[in-house]
């Protein structure tokens, strides 16, 4: 089965609000990283987060691996924010290759 | 410092080419990755490189896929012959070792016609 779930697929954001999103995990992980990638765009890496919590400017992550997962929240979005966000699942020994998340598609609500 | 460069950003190609991607990792990086990005299958693993020994050889794509690592500052992935499902975005990315980040490539996207 698929060892890395993203949810939701997609989220429609008014700018001001607040958002989550979510990986779990099926197997064991040396970490966790989180990309953002706009349309067209290559993958740009905003964490590389092998357990507890990080912050780089409005977004944290946290992972928590007994939980088997990983989240990234959004504070105070912004148009800007919009694209895909990704998790990517780096398994544990030598075999560094990522195991990525399907994605969450982050939509702009236009007023 | 420059980060991952892959050549060309954009190819063209007839079904039954033969075409080779080409990518540049960090310096001093030692893991090297291909990676092909789809709508349908999203991100899968191609190759992986680490000091330039294949680690990793994606099953499913071995086949018409290869890809070569000659010396630590350049890789290349040779499709031959290509096929129109071969369009897609090929992605190469390094990492200085395990337990490090992966840094991304601008792409190559492909199309086969």
């Amino acid at each position: 089965g698929q060892q890395v779930q993203q949810s939701p697929a997609s989220l429609v954001l008014q700018e001001g609000e607040n958002a989550e999103l979510q990986c779990n995990f099926s197997t064991s992980l040396n970490s966790m990283q989180w990309f953002y990638q706009r349309p067209g765009g290559s993958l740009v890496s905003l964490f590389y987060n092998p357990s507890g919590t990080k912050h780089s400017g409005r977004l944290t992550s946290t992972t928590v691996i007994k939980e088997r997962r990983s989240s990234l929240h959004i504070s105070s979005s912004q148009t800007t924010d919009s694209g895909t966000y990704l998790c990517a699942l780096e398994p544990p020994g030598f075999a560094s290759a990522l195991t990525f998340g399907s994605g969450t598609k982050v939509i702009p609500c236009l007023p | 410092d420059a980060g991952v460069t892959q050549t060309p950003r954009h190819e063209v190609a007839e079904k039954g080419q033969t075409i080779i991607l080409k990518c540049e990792p960090v310096s001093g990086h030692n893991d090297l990755f291909w990676y092909r990005q789809t709508k349908i299958q999203g991100l899968e693993l191609l190759s992986y490189f680490r000091s330039k020994s294949l680690m990793e050889d994606g099953g499913a794509f071995k086949d018409r896929f290869k890809a070569e690592m000659l010396n630590s500052s350049f890789s290349t992935l040779k499709i031959q012959p290509t096929e129109p499902k071969d369009s897609a975005v090929y992605l190469c990315a390094s990492s200085l070792r395990t337990d490090y980040e992966q840094y991304f490539g601008p792409g190559t996207r492909l199309t086969v016609l």
